[in-house]
């Protein structure tokens, strides 16, 4: 079956600008989490939504970052005023009860502020 | 804190030869430990997984970890790599849930295999 997958794959913009970044989880699952990774870095925490609702958005950066899952499917992770140091991979993961826990990966969005 | 410490940023190991890729962790609770390969341009695959049970855990890939609670490790084995498994490895730990956890991650290593 289809696996989470992410757009755009790349996202090239300039400091100040707003993006929106998709994430479309696999098909039934229930949880869905954002995570940030710097160059040279592992992933990093963001934001888990449980259904429409985030359970935990405590890894959110400041209030630039927002994200938002409307129908409890897709999600969009939101920038506002991005600044350079925002610059990273955005990882996207879903997850359903009954598999141990373990969090189904998208490739990412590389985002890169000019 | 919860942490993650994977020592080695780069390991260059040649085909055939054993591997271990070392992980030690930091977490207030039981552990759950996971181990996740990523190749460039793909997402985070999950080798691995360990809350209980038998402290050696075998995973996908022909890949091993061993859990020592007195040492708060969780390294990553492999008996003879093959050059497919030139990748980078994370180490992650959480709490045991069936979902929301969140994972704290190494850095990663990055796995050299030269032929």
């Amino acid at each position: 079956g289809a696996g989470v997958s992410q757009t755009p794959s790349n996202k090239v913009t300039e400091k100040g600008k707003y993006v929106e970044l998709r994430c479309d989880p696999i098909s039934g699952h229930t949880a869905l989490y954002w995570y940030r990774q710097s160059l040279g870095q592992g992933p990093e925490f963001l934001i888990y939504f449980q259904g429409t609702g985030a359970a935990d958005d405590s890894g959110l950066p400041n209030d630039r970052f927002f994200a938002v899952r409307p129908e409890g499917s897709v999600s969009t992770l939101k920038i506002q005023r991005t600044e350079r140091g925002d610059s990273a991979v955005y990882l996207c993961a879903s997850s359903s009860p009954g598999q141990g826990g373990e969090q189904f990966f998208g490739p990412g969005t590389r985002l890169t502020v000019l | 804190a919860q942490s993650v410490t994977q020592p080695d940023i780069h390991i260059t190991v040649s085909e055939g030869a054993s591997l271990e890729l070392r992980c030690n962790y930091s977490y207030g609770a039981t552990p759950y430990l996971f181990w996740y390969v990523q190749s460039p341009g793909q997402g985070l695959q999950l080798l691995l997984k360990y809350f209980s049970g038998d402290t050696l855990v075998q995973g996908i890939k022909g890949f091993e970890a061993e859990f020592k609670r007195s040492q708060s490790s969780f390294n990553l084995r492999k008996p003879s790599v093959h050059w497919s498994d030139a990748a980078e490895y994370f180490c992650a730990v959480g709490p045991y849930m069936e979902y929301g956890n969140k994972l704290v991650f190494g850095a990663g290593t990055i796995l050299r295999v030269k032929s």
